[in-house]
């Protein structure tokens, strides 16, 4: 247990549907990060956000679309989703997105594991 | 342009101390170096951080050199549990070119 909850832990989909994963940290951290883990590839990050403002987007094709209501819950909707979208996405949380060459320890959820049909 | 080099994997047996090192030619004068483990559908975990010379904690210690290219991940008395990918970062996550890359994938064997 870290803290971290994403809910749901697994989702199937077709193409055409829209859904949303839901993250929510306990630890009273202020920034929050949205990771995709394809098969056999290195952790992506996607999206991370400071303080409830989204600071980094990485080319993200838009049928991602995330959501930080507070600093605590980070959303991430999903629409129109292409069979290679399948993948685990991991949701994370820091005390701070560092600086000065400081890392603040992240801390992941369970991660949800999205299939697309 | 890759900020971390490491193996892409390894193999250990039971009760082996295990070295994984990683290579960051670039590492700037600010910049930590922090390791995560992953074990398969779970999200990675802090390991260790460290900035110079030596760090221990109860799970590894972490050996940086003292021109900072390159640093060690120390595994004593591997278990079979301790099977999972490595990762080494540099940096904060304010700097573009801090990611999780492939890792290194131990596997330790009976």
């Amino acid at each position: 247990e870290t803290g971290v909850t994403q809910t749901p832990r697994h989702l199937v989909m077709g193409m055409t549907n829209k859904k949303s994963l839901k993250c929510e940290q306990h630890l009273g951290h202020n920034a929050m990060y949205w990771y995709k883990q394809s098969a056999k590839k290195p952790l992506e990050l996607m999206f991370v956000y400071s303080l409830e403002e989204r600071v980094e987007n990485n080319s993200v094709p838009s049928r991602f679309s995330p959501e930080c209501p507070n600093s605590s819950h980070l959303f991430l909707h999903l629409h129109t989703l292409q069979p290679e979208d399948s993948a685990l996405y991991l949701c994370a949380s820091s005390q701070s997105t560092g600086g000065q060459g400081v890392q603040d320890t992240q801390y992941f959820g369970p991660g949800t594991r999205l299939t697309v049909l | 342009l890759a900020k971390t080099t490491q193996p892409i994997s390894m193999d250990s047996y039971e009760g082996q101390e295990v070295n994984i090192t990683c290579s960051h030619n670039n590492i700037a004068t600010n910049d930590y170096i922090t390791w995560y483990q992953q074990f398969p559908s779970q999200g990675p975990r802090f390991i260790i951080q460290g900035y110079k010379t030596k760090v221990t904690n109860e799970v590894a210690s972490l050996f940086i050199p003292a021109d900072r290219k390159s640093s060690t991940l120390s595994l004593p008395r591997v278990s079979l549990s301790d099977t999972a990918v490595y990762y080494c970062l540099v940096g904060d996550m304010r700097d573009n070119d801090m990611r999780f890359g492939a890792g290194t994938r131990l596997t330790v064997k009976p």
